[in-house]
């Protein structure tokens, strides 16, 4: 059945080290998005994509980097520069269309050691 | 400084009463709406969302009533039930980039 998909569910990390979180959908949707939950907070926007190999950056992009070179996937890096990298990391995608709602993954919870 | 304010960080409610959640917005380019549903280390589920060119949005037990003059909108649960513990998120999008989160009201129905 149609859904999006994340993995790892938990994913462990030596401080230094780049990490990448995958995201793929088989919803056809043409936008995706990445976001960050810290405890207590909302969501906050890394990275969006509205079409294959585009992409913008959102409010928090330092330390971050995405590709898009399928419809499907979007996955994202954390990088070494990001500063606090430990945290919840949602991948969301939206049909085209006039106020259409995103709809998530189950997140990947990102633990630097 | 946040675009989108949920005020009471949890709200505690009789099951069978209705549960009302608040947020408010400061910025007028939000034209789209949404509530969303979260569970711990689970993804957001989306609930219901509204328009600003409507009012009020209604699916089975869930209502949305948007105030676009008083940047207010209010999702509506009757009768609330167990199942609907959880934590509510709204958000609203204002152009083609992501949406803009609230900080979340963590819902508890008692017994």
């Amino acid at each position: 059945d149609g859904g999006i998909t994340q993995s790892p569910k938990y994913l462990f990390r030596k401080e230094g080290q780049n990490v990448t979180l995958s995201c793929e959908q088989n919803l056809n949707h043409d936008a995706m998005y990445w976001y960050r939950q810290d405890p207590g907070q909302g969501l906050r926007l890394i990275y969006y994509s509205q079409i294959v190999n585009d992409f913008q950056k959102g409010d928090i992009a330092e330390g971050y980097s995405v590709s898009r070179e399928k419809k499907e996937s979007f996955p994202l890096t954390v990088t070494s520069a990001q500063k606090n990298p430990t945290a919840f990391y949602l991948c969301a995608s939206m049909a085209r269309g006039f106020d259409q709602p995103q709809h998530f993954g189950d997140g990947t919870r990102l633990s630097i050691l | 400084d946040q675009q989108v304010k949920q005020n009471s960080p949890s709200l505690s409610v009789q099951e069978g009463r209705i549960s009302i959640l608040n947020c408010d917005y400061t910025n007028s380019m939000f034209d789209y709406f949404l509530w969303y549903k979260k569970y711990p280390a689970e993804g957001p589920t989306f609930l219901i969302s509204i328009s600003s060119i409507k009012d009020k949005n209604e699916d089975g037990r869930f209502t949305v009533f948007l105030n676009k003059s008083a940047k207010h909108l209010s999702l509506h649960i009757v009768p609330s039930q167990p199942g609907d513990s959880a934590v509510y998120f709204c958000a609203a999008r204002g152009g083609a980039d992501g949406l803009t989160f609230g900080k979340g009201t963590h819902l508890i129905i008692q017994p």
